[in-house]
């Protein structure tokens, strides 16, 4: 079982309808959830970080920790054309290591 | 501007020539890394450091080196490279309690061994 797991996709989504991007994580003393964005060709940037159990919102991103079920998710709403990229989940294990999925790829249909 | 900068962003090299590439961050973060991205395996850590002489394993840490005499610096070094080291490589530096908080990537060297 690999330590962080996402959907690979792709997965195609509307503009203006709700992205929802999955994540789920082995190691349940994992403290710090992160969710990245790569276009392609480019280097990941940091959009969502999120600590405790619940939601978290940042404009038109939420993110949403669940520790007992051991995964976290990433809403993405009124999606866009430029939201289109690889999002990539990252978790934080003990001893300072960021541990990575492979990453989802979306794709937003004008 | 604050980044993190990495030099070459493209080389090709052969089996066995030592090389090293370079990666700078001019925002006196504590945390460096370095991480290597290869299709459908990922983003994988390779090295990381938590301060200047304070270097540890990630979880590929094989066939590789880092230094980290400088707080800005955390070069990486390939002494004898392999072609399974034909990879997408980031450098990365962060801030934050745990040194990850905030990671801020470099813009990728691209390493083929041929």
């Amino acid at each position: 079982q690999k330590e962080v797991e996402q959907n690979s996709g792709p997965l195609s989504v509307p503009e203006g309808a709700i992205a929802s991007l999955n994540c789920t994580y082995s190691d349940r003393g994992s403290q710090s959830f992160f969710w990245y964005r790569q276009y392609s060709g480019k280097s990941p940037e940091l959009i969502m970080s999120i600590y405790s159990n619940g939601d978290k919102e940042d404009g038109r991103f939420t993110a949403q920790l669940n520790k007992a079920s051991q995964y976290v998710s990433l809403l993405i709403r009124d999606s866009q054309p430029s939201d289109s990229a690889t999002y990539l989940c990252a978790v934080f294990r003990g001893a300072q290591k960021l541990v990575f999925g492979q990453g989802t790829r979306l794709t937003i249909n004008p | 501007e604050a980044q993190v900068t990495q030099n070459p962003r493209y080389l090709i090299t052969v089996t066995g020539k030592k090389l090293t590439v370079t990666c700078s961050q001019n925002m006196n973060h504590e945390y460096m890394s370095w991480y290597r991205q290869d299709p459908g395996l990922g983003l994988r850590q390779i090295y990381y450091s938590m301060n200047v002489e304070v270097t540890d394993k990630g979880d590929v840490p094989e066939g590789y080196k880092v230094s980290r005499k400088e707080k800005r610096n955390f070069p990486l070094i390939l002494e004898s490279p392999s072609p399974n080291q034909t990879s997408l490589y980031f450098c990365a530096s962060g801030v934050g309690s745990n040194g990850a908080d905030t990671q801020y990537f470099g813009p990728g060297t691209r390493l083929t061994v041929l």
